[in-house]
């Protein structure tokens, strides 16, 4: 199994802060990282797929990167704001030959609350 | 409207009845997958499958079945329920299986084995 790890584990901001997280995975056999935001009582939802080293990726008021050597992928938002409350999941797949692909393992994602 | 649909989405069962939870996307997609979703464990991958008939185990497929006989629909199979299969389930789908494509998740189902 893949050890996916992402930190801090939970994070509490005020309006406005900026932010960042952290997702690390194994390096070798490495084909892709995903980053998902899942709202409580909802399913997740993706913000961003990376396969290249130095990937980087913005939607609105955030963004991620990707490390492929190192094994790490950072996603930051700019001016948190309530709504951006969430658990924010990283989840890596590995390139191991076959069907591969289709695995996905997640790291236990960090709980972002942002106070008003 | 684009969706993936789980029924039920609440389940309360007791141990040994076999139930099916049913899994169905509406997007042409290849790929789809289930997770099962435990307290502190995050999401965990039960089984995938990367097209009608081609199924693979995840890292936690004990005590599961799944079957993929049309690309639409990718069903789990409980035969025997035990409580520790207690959980939120969450069935998946991207366009391909290659890992680069984004997932679409169903609201999810929610286990209780008694």
């Amino acid at each position: 199994i893949l050890n996916v790890e992402q930190s801090p584990q939970s994070l509490h901001v005020q309006e406005g802060d900026s932010t960042n997280f952290t997702c690390s995975f194994p390096s070798s056999n490495f084909y892709a990282l995903h980053w998902y935001r899942w709202e409580t009582a909802k399913s997740p939802e993706a913000l961003f797929v990376m396969t290249l080293n130095g990937d980087e990726k913005k939607k609105g008021r955030i963004s991620a990167t990707l490390n492929t050597k190192e094994g790490y992928s950072y996603l930051y938002i700019k001016g948190s704001q309530p709504e951006d409350s969430a658990t924010y999941l990283c989840a890596s797949t590995p390139n191991a030959g076959g069907t591969s692909y289709g695995k996905l393992t997640f790291g236990q994602g960090t709980i972002l609350t942002v106070h008003p | 409207e684009a969706q993936v649909t789980q029924n039920p989405r609440y389940l309360i069962t007791v141990t040994g009845k076999k139930l099916t939870v049913t899994c169905s996307q509406n997007m042409n997609h290849e790929y789809m997958s289930w997770y099962r979703q435990d307290p502190g464990l995050g999401l965990r991958q039960i089984y995938y499958s990367m097209n009608v008939e081609v199924t693979d185990k995840g890292d936690v497929p004990e005590g599961y079945k799944v079957s993929r006989k049309e690309k639409r629909n990718f069903p789990l199979i409980l035969e025997s329920p035990s409580p520790n299969q207690t959980s939120l389930y969450f069935c998946a789908s991207s366009l391909y299986g290659q890992g680069g494509n984004i997932q679409y998740f169903g609201a999810g189902t929610r286990l209780s084995v008694l």
